[in-house]
């Protein structure tokens, strides 16, 4: 299977800063990976598909980008409703596998 | 506006069985891939099994594969998920998925059913 690496496992900001997670796939996937927000007791939500597609209703403030092996989830601007574990989801072969999560918590 | 219900959560013990089951409305069900993906307490995600919109293709996490057995029936807009020879590491809340049309990932989740396995 392929195995997704986040980095880092959790993170500290503050409103308003500029933030950027990592997902790094064990072989290339093409650019098949999804980012999903949890917040707890609440199932996940796509925020983005195809690696830098916006799912419709997501705020601009967030943006993907990569392709082949390295991704990046970037937060423009941290807003509180964003304090969140964020995933990363490959769909390029089964089975699907998901990264192991960041928190983003509040600095 | 989608809507999927899961139920038929329960305690079963080490090595026992349990059917959930997944309503869907909202959507054409028949013409969209399904998934279930679990979560343990206090982990993260872990992508389990997904259908496809006729049912014919299954695939499998590594985790559950001989275990676990994906099913749908469009008449009744229904993804099922049998579970047997359920161990202590399948505790998790289990979510229902619809697959986002044409480009793989998720867009639409279940609220999440508890299944407990425990002696």
């Amino acid at each position: 299977a392929i195995q997704m690496t986040q980095s880092p496992s959790s993170l500290s900001a503050s409103v308003g800063d500029r933030v950027t997670i990592s997902c790094r796939a064990s072989q290339g996937i093409r650019n098949d990976l999804g980012w999903y927000q949890q917040k707890p007791g609440k199932a996940p939500k796509l925020l983005i598909y195809a690696a830098s597609s916006l799912q419709s209703g997501v705020p601009s403030r967030f943006s993907g980008s990569g392709s082949g092996t390295d991704f990046t989830l970037t937060i423009s601007s941290l807003q509180p409703e964003d304090f969140a574990t964020y995933y990363c989801l490959q769909d390029y072969k089964y089975p699907w596998t998901f990264g192991q999560g960041t928190k983003v918590e509040i600095k | 506006e989608v809507q999927l219900l899961e139920s038929g959560a329960d305690l079963v013990h080490p090595g026992g069985s349990l059917r959930l089951s997944c309503a869907a409305s909202g959507f054409t069900f028949s013409t969209y891939a399904m998934t279930w993906v679990r979560q343990a307490p206090g982990q993260g995600l872990e992508w389990v099994s997904l259908i496809g919109s006729g049912g014919d293709n299954t695939y499998y996490a590594d985790s559950v594969k001989g275990r676990f057995t994906i099913s749908r029936d469009n008449s009744k807009n229904t993804l099922y998920l049998q579970m047997n020879s359920l161990r202590v590491e399948d505790t998790a809340v289990y979510y229902c998925a619809k697959e986002r049309y044409g480009s793989g990932q998720i867009d639409s989740w279940g609220q999440g059913t508890l299944v407990t396995v425990s002696s």
